[in-house]
């Protein structure tokens, strides 16, 4: 069975705070992805990888980078935590060209 | 660019009817279209897709959807509502020769009353 997790289902971080979102697939897919999901607004992309230390800009990457060291996981690194990233995010993998995602069960990251 | 649009926040429906949950899209090239369900507190689990070949597909959980090309349409459907398929639902649209990430609509929450 396919298989998407993500390092927390629920965080609670400061201000200013620097702070890592861990995702990792075990389906050996080149393609993984983080989106965020807020209401009215649906997913939006803010990075993707194609390959291990291959990255690409999503639609709202600011204040936001990405790590992709090994193939099997997906960093999401939030530089300066703000009140306005306090979101639900989502992890995904897909195999090159299938477009068809597999997503993890979301963190939902509170910023105070 | 691409971008879909789901027109309707909230969908509501007698189980047992037909239910319609719309979807319009724009690409420059090919589409490759998606729908995605989310259930309460769950990620996103993959309905269907439409990449190539007959316009009407079927997916999972009795869904199917109708791809139309000269409305730019891709409309979700099931001929009989279950109480259980009450949740959010997104379509997504790639295109065929671009960019390899999918762009997700707003979603649409499907609530099916007994």
């Amino acid at each position: 069975d396919v298989k998407v997790t993500q390092s927390s289902r629920y965080l609670v971080k400061r201000t200013g705070e620097k702070v890592f979102l861990e995702c990792v697939q075990d389906m050996d897919h080149e393609n993984m992805f983080w989106y965020r999901q807020d209401p009215g607004l649906g997913l939006r992309l803010i990075y993707f990888s194609y390959d291990v230390k291959m990255k690409e800009k999503g639609d709202i990457p600011e204040g936001y980078s990405v790590s992709r060291e090994k193939k099997e996981r997906f960093s999401l690194i939030l530089e300066s935590a703000s009140t306005n990233q306090t979101s639900m995010y989502l992890c995904a993998s897909s195999r090159p060209g299938s477009g068809e995602q597999y997503f993890g069960p979301g963190t939902r990251l509170t910023v105070t | 660019a691409q971008s879909v649009a789901q027109p309707e926040d909230q969908v509501n429906v007698a189980e047992g009817n037909p239910l319609t949950v719309k979807c319009t899209y724009s690409v420059s090239g090919n589409p490759y279209l998606f729908w995605y369900v989310q259930y309460p507190n769950r990620g996103l689990q993959f309905l269907l897709k439409y990449i190539t070949g007959d316009n009407l597909v079927k997916g999972s959980y009795g869904f199917e959807a109708e791809f139309n090309k000269s409305q730019t349409s891709f409309h979700l459907k099931k001929p009989s509502a279950l109480v259980s398929d009450s949740a959010l639902y997104f379509c997504a649209v790639r295109d065929g020769g671009g960019r390899r990430a999918l762009t997700f609509g707003s979603g649409t929450r499907l609530q099916v009353q007994p």
